[in-house]
């Protein structure tokens, strides 16, 4: 059981933006900060978003984050098929003092 | 270039031990924290647990009872242990540097090895 909430899957057409969401509580999201992962199918989860919102370098600033309250969402503008794939939300929980992802959403670019 | 890269058995049996070992080039192993993460066939990311340069532990409160993290220093390794498998310890395993709480974020992961658990 994951201790964050994301919807199972979200698609879009090649060009379009897509928003994907995260919701927590406050011993998670409202009280740590949010990190989003990209992991395609055969390699390793790369990191999209930390700190909520940054990027790190390399990453385009196609992908977006933000966070309010117990929430937060990613935000992926000029959808490519290279961009399919899964996509996870990551924090810090104060009550379980352990780390959680959201359970993945897959993403399809139609 | 910093690189991770995970090591052990690709397969073990029922109720034995699961060992695996991260091995990493090029970073100093001191400042950050240190993650092993699986994902079993078909479901999302799970955190296991880390290990800081010092030695300190946190662990996924699911598995705490079974799982020993331990630093090789001086090899710049470091290991994960879960002990008393079942076909659900079956699943992908990554090591990954990690950013503590309450930033807790791995910006580097390793290719990841599966590991099956049967008999």
């Amino acid at each position: 059981q994951s201790v964050l909430t994301q919807p199972p899957s979200v698609s879009a057409a090649p060009g379009q933006k897509v928003t994907i969401s995260c919701s927590g509580s406050n011993s998670n999201i409202g009280k740590n900060y949010v990190s989003w992962y990209q992991h395609l199918p055969g390699t390793a989860p790369k990191l999209l978003i930390y700190d909520d919102n940054k990027r790190p370098s390399g990453i385009p600033d196609r992908f977006s984050g933000s966070k309010s309250g117990t929430s937060a969402t990613l935000g992926i503008t000029g959808l490519q098929t290279g961009d399919e794939g899964d996509y996870y939300c990551g924090t810090w929980d104060n009550s379980l003092s352990a780390g959680g992802f959201g359970g993945g959403t897959k993403l399809t670019v139609l | 270039q910093v690189q991770l890269q995970e090591s052990g058995p690709g397969l073990v049996k029922p109720s034995e031990t699961l060992s695996l070992t991260c091995t990493i080039s090029v970073t100093s192993f001191s400042t950050y924290f240190w993650s092993w993460i699986r994902q079993p066939p078909g479901k999302g990311l799970e955190w296991i647990g880390y290990i800081y340069h010092s030695g300190s532990t946190n662990y996924n409160p699911s598995l705490k009872s079974r799982v020993t993290i331990s630093v090789d220093k001086s090899n710049n390794q470091f290991s994960l242990k879960l002990t008393s498998v079942t076909a659900a310890d079956t699943a992908v395993y990554y090591c990954a540097r990690t950013w503590g709480p309450p930033y807790f974020y791995f910006d580097l992961w390793g290719r990841g090895t599966l590991v099956t658990v049967s008999s």
